[in-house]
């Protein structure tokens, strides 16, 4: 059985770009969390999906948005990204609440 | 908000002494989680702890969540280089997990 798989692995953006990053959920899970990852931190929670509807949201501005598809894949995208943006962006699925999380290897976004 | 702490920040060992990890949340938690990060890597789930004052253990490792369940702790027993990483404590309050700043352990051959 895979695990979480993301994509892309590493990616650069310039200033005011738009990113696209993406997340598959270990087969049979239904809930993906996104979290950013700043060097020397712990993760920071930015959304939460369940069955397609957004069930959480940190403290990110609007320009992080996210959606979960069918299939519970799912995707998180920055718009206008400031050096400050630069960080690992974690994907994360759970069967249920209440049990862990399975983490991806993320995605490594510089913004330059 | 909700603010989970951690201490140490930084913890070398000789390789074969123990190590503890704190985390103090400043509100009851629902439950904890720990982690650990291994360099380069992501976070591995270790395990849950959701009862108050509970303890497990998982072969040298000892989870504890205080009888408040305000703050946890992480104890080593005999350390190896196999332990070296990132270990962070996840308090969950209702809606969603927030992440301590981590623990970073270096163990010395």
């Amino acid at each position: 059985d895979a695990g979480v798989t993301q994509s892309p692995t590493h990616l650069i953006k310039t200033r005011g770009q738009h990113v696209t990053l993406r997340c598959s959920p270990i087969s049979g899970h239904k809930s993906v969390s996104w979290y950013q990852q700043v060097l020397g931190q712990g993760p920071q929670f930015i959304f939460q999906y369940y069955e397609k509807e957004e069930r959480g949201r940190g403290n990110f501005p609007d320009r992080f948005s996210a959606r979960q598809f069918p299939n519970y894949s799912s995707e998180l995208n920055v718009n206008a990204l400031l050096l400050g943006d630069s960080a690992l962006y974690l994907c994360a699925s759970k069967l249920q609440e209440g049990r862990g999380a399975f983490f991806g290897q993320g995605t490594r976004l510089t913004v330059v | 908000g909700q603010q989970v702490m951690q201490i140490p920040q930084y913890q070398h060992v000789q390789e074969g002494e123990d190590f503890t990890t704190y985390c103090n949340s400043s509100t009851t938690l629902s439950n904890i989680q720990w982690y650990k990060q291994r360099p380069g890597g992501h976070p591995v789930f270790l395990i849950q702890l959701v009862k108050s004052g509970e303890v497990k253990k998982q072969k040298r490792l000892t989870f504890q969540f205080g009888e408040a369940k305000k703050n946890s702790s992480l104890h080593i027993t005999a350390t190896q280089t196999t332990d070296v990483g990132t270990y962070f404590c996840a308090g969950f309050y209702g809606q969603n997990f927030v992440f301590g700043p981590g623990t970073r352990l270096s163990v010395l051959p």
